[in-house]
């Protein structure tokens, strides 16, 4: 069965420093893959998403992710973080065509010193 | 566009009584779910619906857990008894039918069981 590791469960860092929260995924060919953040008593709000093509991929709020197949991750990282940028991040994946559900990790939980 | 609505936002009941959540998704979106998320744990697909009829209901608990999408728009999710593993984040989301389309999800609905 497919899954989704983030091995992370909180991390800390300093406003303007940069960040990588790392997701590790176990799957026979490469789904389509997902980063998504929620905020305290917020849904869940789409990040970025990779199907295939350029491994360097380009989200909101200043993310980028790559996908590297060699090592099944699909990592997420920013430059410089902002006090806004605490939140919960979840990397999610989803089979492929045909297939909708996405499995979900267990998140990383992001803190930001001001 | 109005987002995916969701109500209550907050609901405490003691076990053995029965709750139900409703969701009203963004218009023109044919694929719904329900996701169910535990603490620290990421969402856990419960139910697909495309249009009014079920795609996935693998991990509904069917003993307790009831859905229906009546005229392929609202949903409601019901939980009947429930127990105390039942407390959780329950999110509504929903999505154009075509794989890798983003899910937009609502704000979810917190369920405490005592």
């Amino acid at each position: 069965a497919q899954s989704v590791t983030q091995p992370d469960i909180h991390i800390t860092v300093s406003e303007g420093a940069s960040l990588e929260l790392r997701c590790n995924y176990s799957y026979g060919a490469t789904p389509y893959l997902f980063w998504y953040v929620q905020s305290p008593g917020q849904g869940l709000q789409l990040l970025l998403k990779y199907f295939s093509g350029d491994t360097l991929v380009q989200g909101i709020k200043g993310f980028e992710a790559e996908f590297k197949r060699s090592q099944s991750s699909f990592n997420l990282r920013k430059p410089s973080v902002h006090w806004s940028d605490a939140a919960e991040y979840f990397c999610a994946v989803q089979l492929g065509a045909g297939s909708y559900q996405l499995t979900f990790g267990k998140g990383t939980k992001l803190s930001v010193i001001p | 566009e109005a987002g995916v609505a969701q109500s209550p936002r907050y609901k405490i009941i003691e076990k053995r009584q029965s709750v139900a959540f409703w969701c009203n998704p963004i218009s023109g979106h044919a694929t719904l779910y329900w996701y169910q998320q535990i603490l620290g744990q990421g969402p856990k697909l419960l139910i697909q619906f495309q249009n009014n009829g079920v795609v996935d209901d693998s991990q509904l608990p069917k003993d307790r857990f009831s859905a229906e999408r009546l005229k392929g728009v609202d949903s409601t999710l019901k939980i009947q008894p429930a127990k105390l593993e039942d407390s959780a984040v329950y999110l509504c989301a929903s999505s154009w039918l075509r794989t890798g389309n983003e899910q937009f999800f609502g704000p979810g609905t917190r369920l405490t069981v005592l």
